[in-house]
C-alpha cells in the first residue's frame, strides 16, 4: 500500500528567506505525486503535480518540486517565501500503475512565516 | 468557473437531527469526492462518485449517506451523528475517478456535533 511520510509537522521560516518541506513516499510501483496547500479556513488548492517528464516541477506562486526516484522522495521548495504563504502543505500520491486508485495525503507540515 | 461551493459553511446539529450538506460544481467534471477533516490532520476519503455512479466507499458508517442527484449536485445526508463526527467536510471534483486529474475542493462544511 502506498504511503507518503512528511518529515516535519511545522517549519517556522523566516520572511524573504528559502524554504525546503520533504516529502518522502513508500511505494515499489510508479506513482502520481502532488503538492497541496490549505490556506487557513479554506479547502485544498493543488500546488503542482508529478506525472512524468521532467523531474523538476514548477507550480504556482513560485513553488517547484523535484522528483528523485532513486530516493523516493518530493521535496517542495521556494526561493523566498512571503507571509501569504502561511498554510498547511500536504504531499500526496497515488498508484500509477492503478489509475483508479485513489490519492494518499501525507500529515501535513504547517509553514510558519516569522516576520 | 473553478469552483466548488458548499453549503452550509457552518452546521450545528444534536445527535438526532437530520441534517444534509450540499455541494455544486459547473466545471463538467465527472469525479465528485467528499472528505473528512478533522483538526490537525490530512483529509480522510470517504467517498468517491463516478459518472454519478458510487464507486468507492471508505467503509463509511451508514449514519453518512451520500447521494448524486446529478453531475453537477453531489449530497451527504447525516442522522444519528455522534460527537466524534464533528469536523471539516470537504467536497472535491475532477474530471474522471482517475488519480492523476487534480481534484478542486470546496471550502468546506465544519460540523459540531452536540
Amino acid at each position: 500500500a502506498q504511503s507518503v511520510t512528511q518529515l516535519d509537522s511545522q517549519v517556522p521560516v523566516f520572511e524573504e528567506a528559502p524554504v525546503e518541506l520533504r516529502c518522502n513516499y513508500s511505494s515499489s510501483v510508479s506513482v502520481y505525486l502532488f503538492w497541496y496547500v490549505q490556506y487557513p479556513n479554506q479547502g485544498l488548492q493543488l500546488l503542482l503535480k508529478y506525472l512524468s517528464g521532467s523531474t523538476l516541477v514548477k507550480g504556482i506562486n513560485g513553488f517547484e518540486a523535484e522528483f528523485n526516484k532513486s530516493q523516493t522522495s518530493f521535496h517542495l521548495r521556494k526561493p523566498s517565501v512571503h507571509i501569504s504563504d502561511t498554510a498547511e502543505y500536504f504531499c500526496a500520491v497515488s498508484d500509477r500503475e492503478n489509475r483508479d486508485d485513489k490519492i494518499i495525503f501525507g500529515k501535513g507540515t504547517r509553514l510558519h512565516i516569522l516576520p | 468557473d473553478t469552483e466548488v461551493t458548499q453549503t452550509p459553511k457552518h452546521l450545528v446539529m444534536g445527535m438526532t437531527n437530520k441534517k444534509s450538506l450540499k455541494c455544486e460544481q459547473h466545471m463538467g467534471h465527472r469525479a465528485m469526492y467528499w472528505y473528512k477533516q478533522k483538526a490537525k490532520k490530512p483529509p480522510e476519503l470517504m467517498f468517491v462518485y463516478s459518472y454519478e455512479k458510487l464507486s468507492i466507499n471508505e467503509s463509511v458508517p451508514s449514519r453518512f449517506s451520500p447521494e448524486c442527484p446529478n453531475s453537477s449536485l453531489l449530497n451527504l445526508h447525516l442522522h444519528a451523528l455522534q460527537p466524534e463526527d464533528s469536523a471539516l467536510y470537504l467536497c472535491a471534483s475532477s474530471q474522471g475517478a482517475v488519480s492523476s486529474y487534480e481534484q478542486y475542493f470546496g471550502p468546506g462544511t465544519r460540523l459540531t456535533v452536540t
